[in-house]
């Protein structure tokens, strides 16, 4: 079955540092999105892209986070200038149409320190 | 998209259906009824879906009220994998963005 691949699976960055998540989605898919998840917590939405532009945004992506599809597989999450409240496990999901469910990928535990 | 309340936690043998509940009496006509669970800090994990028949697939059941205010999903023969946490979802079927996840059940498959 088709799934959804996250790499890699733990980043540990400095503070202040620039780091990006990756994500390979399900290959027909045309929908994706990324979550957050900090230890103990609600899974939380951050974004949603479509058609190489952001459809939706939380709060919590602010100026410091960036999406971006760089070629036909790949779809990524940069945090520009990291803080420690940013280590938490990001989730990257897709769908293959707006109204069909989301498949997560298993997620990259980012740790700032 | 409609508020859902869920048990906190429940017990299940293994073996055994587990049933579990979840209230979304403020669901709107065109709001489909999602159940995703997560094991430990996995990505969550799509199990159905449904907007007012009762539906059934290779993982689960979804029960839907006549109102549409409350459904159940049943696992029919819950094994030890089976133990994760749980979550209800309420969302528009043109509302492509978030999933809303809540605080779910947390479901313990005991042998």
């Amino acid at each position: 079955e088709p799934e959804v691949t996250q790499t890699p699976s733990h980043q540990v960055t400095q503070m202040g540092q620039e780091v990006i998540l990756r994500c390979v989605p399900i290959s027909n898919h045309l929908y994706f999105y990324w979550y957050r998840q900090i230890l103990g917590q609600k899974v939380e939405f951050l974004v949603s892209f479509y058609n190489n532009e952001i459809s939706e945004k939380s709060e919590i992506f602010d100026d410091q986070f960036s999406v971006e599809r760089p070629d036909g597989s790949n779809f990524t999450l940069k945090i520009r200038s990291t803080k420690l409240e940013d280590s938490a496990m990001y989730f990257c999901a897709s769908s293959e149409t707006d109204y069909q469910p989301q498949h997560f990928g298993d997620g990259t535990r980012l740790s700032i320190l | 998209d409609a508020k859902t309340t869920q048990p906190t936690s429940m017990d299940c043998a293994e073996g055994r259906a587990a049933n579990l509940p979840c209230n979304h009496s403020t669901i709107s006509g065109n709001e489909y009824v999602y159940w995703y669970r997560q094991i430990h800090s996995q990505g969550p994990q799509y199990i159905i879906h449904g907007l007012k028949n009762n539906e059934t697939n290779e993982m689960a059941s979804l029960i839907i009220t006549e109102d549409r205010k409350s459904s159940t999903l049943i696992l029919p023969h819950a094994t030890l994998r089976d133990t994760a946490v749980y979550y209800c979802i309420v969302r528009a079927e043109y509302n492509f963005n978030k999933f809303y996840f809540g605080s779910g059940t947390k479901l313990n498959v005991k042998p």
